[in-house]
C-alpha cells in the first residue's frame, strides 16, 4: 500500500541529546513537509523539500535539520539548540502544492 | 503574522444540523485552499480542497465556500455526524508551501 511512514510513534529524548525523527513515502511525491503541532498553535512548517538535495526553512527552522539524499526520505533532527522540542511532529508529502498527505505522527518528549 | 486564521478555536454543533467552519486568510496570493480533519494523535487527512478560481466545491456531506474579496473560506458539514467531531484545519498554498491555520474543534453532541 502506498502512504507515508513515520517511526518512531513515541520518542524520549534527554536533554542536550540529538534525535533523528523518520519520515518515509512511497507515493512518488516530489515535496515532503515537517510540521509541528502544539496545543494552540495547530501546525506549523519546519522545512519543507521540493526535489532531491534541496530544501528551505519553513516558519520555525530554528533547532531543527533535515536531508534529503533520496526522493522517499526526508528525516527531520531535532538538535540541543532547540529550546522546546517537546511536541507532536508530522510528516507530509505532496505533489505539487495542491495536496499533501499525512504520517501518523511521532510524539516527541523531553525527559 | 498569521496568514491563515480559524478564529473559532471550538464548535458544538447538534447531530444532524449543520456545521459551519470558518477561515479567513491574508495574502491574496494563495491559489489553493484546504481542509484537513485530525483525530488526536494522528496525522490529518484530506477532506476537500477549492481553487481559487472558484467560489464553491462539493463533495458528499461537505461544502467548501471561497469569497475571495472578502478573503474568507467556510467548510460546511451537513448533516453532521458523531463520526465528525475532530480538529479541522484550513491550510492554503503558494510558492510550494502549505500554510495551515490553528485549527478548530467540532463537537457533535447527540
Amino acid at each position: 500500500d502506498g502512504g507515508i511512514t513515520q517511526s518512531p510513534k513515541y520518542l524520549f529524548r534527554k536533554e542536550g541529546q540529538n534525535v533523528t525523527l523518520s519520515c518515509e513515502q512511497n507515493l512518488n511525491h516530489d515535496a515532503m513537509y515537517w510540521y509541528r503541532q502544539d496545543p494552540g498553535q495547530g501546525l506549523r512548517l519546519i522545512y519543507y523539500s521540493q526535489i532531491v538535495n534541496d530544501f528551505q526553512k519553513g516558519d520555525i527552522a530554528e533547532g531543527y535539520s533535515v536531508s534529503r539524499e533520496k526522493k522517499e526520505s526526508f528525516p527531520l533532527t531535532v538538535t540541543s539548540a532547540q529550546k522546546n522540542p517537546t511536541a507532536f511532529y508530522l510528516c507530509a508529502s505532496g505533489q505539487g502544492y495542491t495536496e499533501a498527505f499525512f504520517g501518523q505522527g511521532t510524539r516527541l518528549t523531553v525527559v | 503574522d498569521q496568514q491563515v486564521k480559524q478564529n473559532s478555536p471550538s464548535l458544538s454543533v447538534q447531530e444532524g444540523r449543520i456545521s459551519i467552519l470558518n477561515c479567513d486568510y491574508t495574502n491574496s496570493m494563495f491559489d489553493y485552499f484546504l481542509w484537513y480533519k485530525k483525530y488526536p494523535a494522528e496525522g490529518p487527512t484530506f477532506l476537500i480542497s477549492i481553487s481559487s478560481i472558484k467560489d464553491k466545491n462539493e463533495d458528499g456531506r461537505f461544502t467548501v465556500f471561497l469569497n475571495k474579496s472578502a478573503k474568507h473560506l467556510s467548510l460546511h458539514i451537513v448533516p453532521s455526524q458523531p463520526g465528525d467531531s475532530a480538529v479541522y484545519f484550513c491550510a492554503a498554498s503558494r510558492d510550494d508551501k502549505i500554510i495551515f491555520g490553528k485549527g478548530t474543534r467540532l463537537h457533535i453532541l447527540p
